[in-house]
């Protein structure tokens, strides 16, 4: 079964900083996608980063980056610089065949301060 | 990105009462939607899965006949709440698939309807 791994309910960092949310994920499937959701107060989910089970290189979106490590199984979000504004939920989420619904973690609150 | 919408935003409906909450792909055709329900502070659980011109894929524990899904047209799923209980009560939010161009496979997500039910 597939499943997707958050372990830091919550997380805490000062303007500027850098911080590392972390996933992983567990499947038997050599073909998937592991995605990074942002869902401020107001509900909506964001779309920010997306990696696939065969790209060679780390995504990278602007001040997201996506560290995966493939033997691992983990696909942790790098948030450099943080602003006041990335206050919010994050999600991890995996696709594991092109056309299924995603699976998701249960989730991190970030939370930066001034 | 690509842009989903959904409507209504919000709504506040007796109990016994049916509501449908629409989901458009604003740019894109998408063959497949899908419906999730979020509790507060809960991650995403899926419900069903609307595909376009064929029958919807419920998740397990989800009833069919309560969560109508209709998806027909490459634009446009709906799902309607059928006689409404307090406990349907949450926040729905929709997502469709994008099939061609860089960001194939994506899903995006429409803003989410918060329900009330009275």
């Amino acid at each position: 079964a597939q499943k997707i791994t958050q372990t830091q309910p919550g997380m805490f960092v000062q303007e500027k900083e850098a911080v590392t949310l972390d996933c992983t994920y567990d499947t038997s499937d050599p073909s998937y996608g592991l995605f990074w959701y942002k869902q401020p107060s107001s509900g909506e989910m964001i779309f920010l980063i997306y990696q696939g089970s065969y790209d060679q290189q780390n995504a990278t979106e602007g001040r997201y980056s996506l560290n995966f490590q493939k033997a691992r199984k983990s696909a942790n979000l790098v948030i450099s610089a943080s602003q006041l504004g990335d206050s919010a939920m994050y999600f991890c989420a995996m696709s594991n065949q092109a056309g299924t619904a995603l699976i998701f973690g249960k989730g991190t609150t970030l939370s930066v301060s001034s | 990105g690509a842009v989903v919408s959904q409507h209504p935003s919000r709504v506040i409906c007796k109990s016994g009462t049916s509501v449908k909450i629409e989901c458009r792909s604003l740019d894109f055709q998408a063959t497949t939607m899908f419906w999730y329900r979020q509790f507060p502070k809960k991650s995403l659980m899926l419900m069903a899965t609307s595909n376009e011109g064929s029958k919807a894929t419920y998740e397990q524990g989800v009833e069919k006949d309560k969560f109508l899904i209709n998806h027909a047209s490459l634009t446009l799923s709906t799902l309607t709440v059928t006689s409404a209980h307090p406990e349907d009560s949450s926040f729905y939010i929709c997502s469709a698939r994008v099939t061609s161009g860089s960001d194939t496979d994506t899903q995006y997500f429409g803003p989410g309807t918060r329900l009330t039910v009275l």
